[in-house]
């Protein structure tokens, strides 16, 4: 059973901060990892991709995966209001690259 | 470039009663997804379309559930007979390659 796990939270940070989103998986396997917004009553939104261990940057999101330790995490700098949302991580392996999503953390950003 | 279409948007209806819902992926997208979201969860797979053919249903409940895509294109999904725990929107999502992009979803309400 392929698991991708997430703590539901909310993580609570002041506008301004670095919000840190984590997510373990159970699949060695998987080689692709997403990261989605969702906000309230609204469908997931793909922000970020990430294939290979290491750092990737793109604007004030940075995905990090430790393949190794099964993790990936997404850092948010400057931490907005408007970044509220839920925020779900997701993996695929490398035959099917049918994702498979965690619960995804609420993430509360306030002023 | 067009987004993934939906529809209805929302959909109220008995218990044992029957509902389809409609989707129309991204132009070129071979790769189709049905997965259903129940509130406070994260997406769960129920079939993967890889142009007209079924890659992954295992998950799909298929005593009552059923889908298809016609010419590797437009997909729907159908539920016949509705139980109440079928409440949960119904998202639709296409890619090509890596990483899917969600239509907005029909929410579903079985009473």
């Amino acid at each position: 059973q392929k698991e991708v796990e997430q703590n539901s939270g909310p993580l609570s940070v002041p506008e301004g901060a670095i919000a840190s989103l984590n997510c373990t998986y159970s699949d060695r396997g998987s080689q692709s990892f997403f990261w989605y917004r969702q906000y309230s009553g609204k469908s997931p939104e793909l922000i970020m991709s990430i294939y290979s261990n290491g750092d990737k940057e793109d604007g004030r999101f940075t995905a990090q995966l430790n393949k190794a330790s099964q993790y990936v995490s997404l850092l948010i700098r400057d931490s907005q209001p408007s970044d509220s949302a839920t925020y779900l991580c997701a993996g695929a392996s490398g035959g099917s690259y049918i994702p498979t999503f965690g619960r995804g953390t609420s993430l509360i950003v306030h002023p | 470039e067009a987004g993934v279409a939906q529809s209805p948007r929302y959909k109220i209806i008995e218990k044992r009663q029957s509902v389809a819902f409609w989707c129309n992926p991204i132009s070129g997208h071979a790769t189709l997804y049905w997965y259903q979201q129940i509130l406070g969860q994260g997406p769960k797979l129920l079939i993967q379309f890889q142009n007209n053919g079924v890659v992954d249903d295992s998950q799909l409940p298929k005593d009552r559930f059923s889908a298809e895509r016609l010419k590797g294109v437009d997909s729907t999904l159908k539920i016949q007979p509705a139980k109440l725990e079928d409440s949960a929107v119904y998202l639709c999502a296409s890619s090509f390659g890596q990483g899917a992009f969600f239509g907005q979803g029909t929410r579903l309400t079985v009473v």
